[in-house]
């Protein structure tokens, strides 16, 4: 069965620093990745996602993630983390033809020091 | 709107009551997915919709819960008999054709349902 695992529950770093989320992903073949970001209140929304190609993927609010196929990774970094950008994070997976049903990982709950 | 709505934006309950929650999706999008979050289970998937298709009802955690979706559009989410544990966040998305996987979802900001 596909899993995704987010090691960090919460992680605090200081404004400007750099960031580094941690998720591996379980699944037989190549799945289609994504990271969505919750701020309080608010629905989920898209940073980035993965589906094949380039295995370094850009996303919005200056957010990127790697695929590490060798690792079944798929961390999520910002080299300059901001005040705003306090919020969690969850790392989901998609299996080829299941329909886009997402299976999400337990989130990461990130804050930020001034 | 443009975006996913639902409603309403909070539910409170007794316990033992049936209660409904609707969702209107984006126009265009043929998919349609439920999702749940609680705080002792995070984020999980009840139910799809794709088209005209027999929904996957995989999800759903008991026999109490049930959903349709009328026109290939709006959908109801229906919850028997509430109980304490199905207190969570119920979340709605929407998707394009999705029957690989890979078309971004969109998520409306959720029914929170509180069940005394």
């Amino acid at each position: 069965a596909q899993s995704v695992t987010q090691p960090d529950i919460h992680i605090t770093v200081s404004e400007g620093a750099s960031l580094e989320l941690r998720c591996n992903y379980s699944y037989g073949a190549t799945p289609y990745l994504f990271w969505y970001v919750q701020s309080p209140g608010q629905g989920l929304q898209l940073l980035l996602k993965y589906f094949s190609g380039d295995t370094l993927v850009q996303g919005i609010k200056g957010f990127e993630a790697e695929f590490k196929r060798s690792q079944s990774s798929f961390n999520l970094r910002k080299p300059s983390v901001h005040w705003s950008d306090a919020a969690e994070y969850f790392c989901a997976v998609v299996g080829y033809n299941q329909g886009g049903k997402l299976i999400f990982g337990q989130g990461t709950e990130l804050s930020v020091k001034p | 709107g443009a975006g996913v709505s639902q409603s309403p934006s909070n539910k409170v309950t007794e316990k033992g009551k049936d209660v409904e929650l609707r969702c209107d999706p984006i126009s265009g999008h043929t998919a349609l997915y439920w999702y749940r979050q609680s705080l002792g289970q995070g984020l999980e998937f009840l139910i799809y919709f794709q088209g005209n298709s027999a929904p996957d009802k995989s999800g759903l955690p008991s026999d109490r819960f049930s959903a349709e979706r009328t026109g290939g559009s709006v959908s109801t989410l229906t919850i028997q008999r509430t109980q304490q544990e199905d207190s969570a966040v119920y979340l709605c998305a929407s998707s394009l054709v999705s029957a690989s996987g890979n078309n971004e979802q969109f998520f409306g900001p959720g029914t929170r349902l509180t069940v005394l």
